[in-house]
């Protein structure tokens, strides 16, 4: 078991574009988190889903930001039209039953230049 | 509003010492809390836990209290070895699974283990 996979380590978009950060949870997780990081911050939470459900998306801005977490594949972070101050560390976790078991992966660091 | 507070952006320690990381917190609502640590490039391992029943949880060099009255938790590591170095995060919840909202991280403490 490789643990919680996110891809890429590091993207690097132009203002404008739209970015897509993928996490594949530890097999047999359903559960999955994406927290943010930004310089000097600690970790923000951001959205909560299970397989095919949006549980919890309190923490996601409203615009230019969504998740999905399909039945197959991996949980896709997207955020659309980036900006300046999008840039940050994504981290995705995931967990079996809740918090106990929750692993993070190492994160994608996203650059908008 | 910063609910998680962990006010010292860095801690120096000697190695074989005892390593002493605070956390204060506002939410009266969290009763579960967790101590991460982060190495550059990589993310949060999760370290050791502590539900706001007990006010100590102790596994191997670590331990963490928790003082409910003063909203207040630390983490303590002893003895203080190289391989501690990393960036320390107290994180807190309003249920032991964390899952409805998640976890709220404080900015984190970097400990240094000087040789």
């Amino acid at each position: 078991n490789a643990g919680v996979m996110q891809n890429p380590r590091h993207l690097v978009r132009r203002r404008g574009q739209e970015a897509r950060l993928r996490c594949s949870p530890m097999k047999g997780h359903s559960h999955v988190y994406w927290y943010r990081q930004l310089p000097e911050e600690g970790l923000k939470f951001m959205v909560y889903l299970q397989k095919e459900n949006i549980i919890d998306e309190s923490g996601m801005p409203k615009e230019r930001f969504s998740a999905e977490f399909p039945k197959e594949g991996p949980s896709i972070l997207r955020i659309q039209q980036v900006v300046r101050g999008d840039s940050a560390a994504y981290f995705c976790a995931s967990s079996l039953t809740g918090l106990d078991g929750y692993t993070f992966g190492s994160g994608t660091r996203l650059t908008v230049v | 509003d910063q609910q998680v507070k962990q006010n010292s952006p860095s801690l120096s320690v000697q190695e074989g010492r005892i390593s002493i990381l605070n956390c204060d917190y506002t939410n009266s609502m969290f009763d579960y809390f967790l101590w991460y640590k982060k190495y550059p490039a990589e993310g949060p391992t999760f370290l050791i836990s502590i539900s706001s029943i007990k006010d100590k949880n102790e596994d191997g060099r670590f331990t963490v209290f928790l003082n409910k009255s003063a909203k207040h938790l630390s983490l303590h590591i002893v003895p203080s070895q190289p391989g501690d170095s990393a960036v320390y995060f107290c994180a807190a919840s309003g249920q032991s699974g964390g899952g409805a909202d998640g976890l709220t991280f404080g900015k984190g403490t970097h400990l240094i283990i000087q040789p």
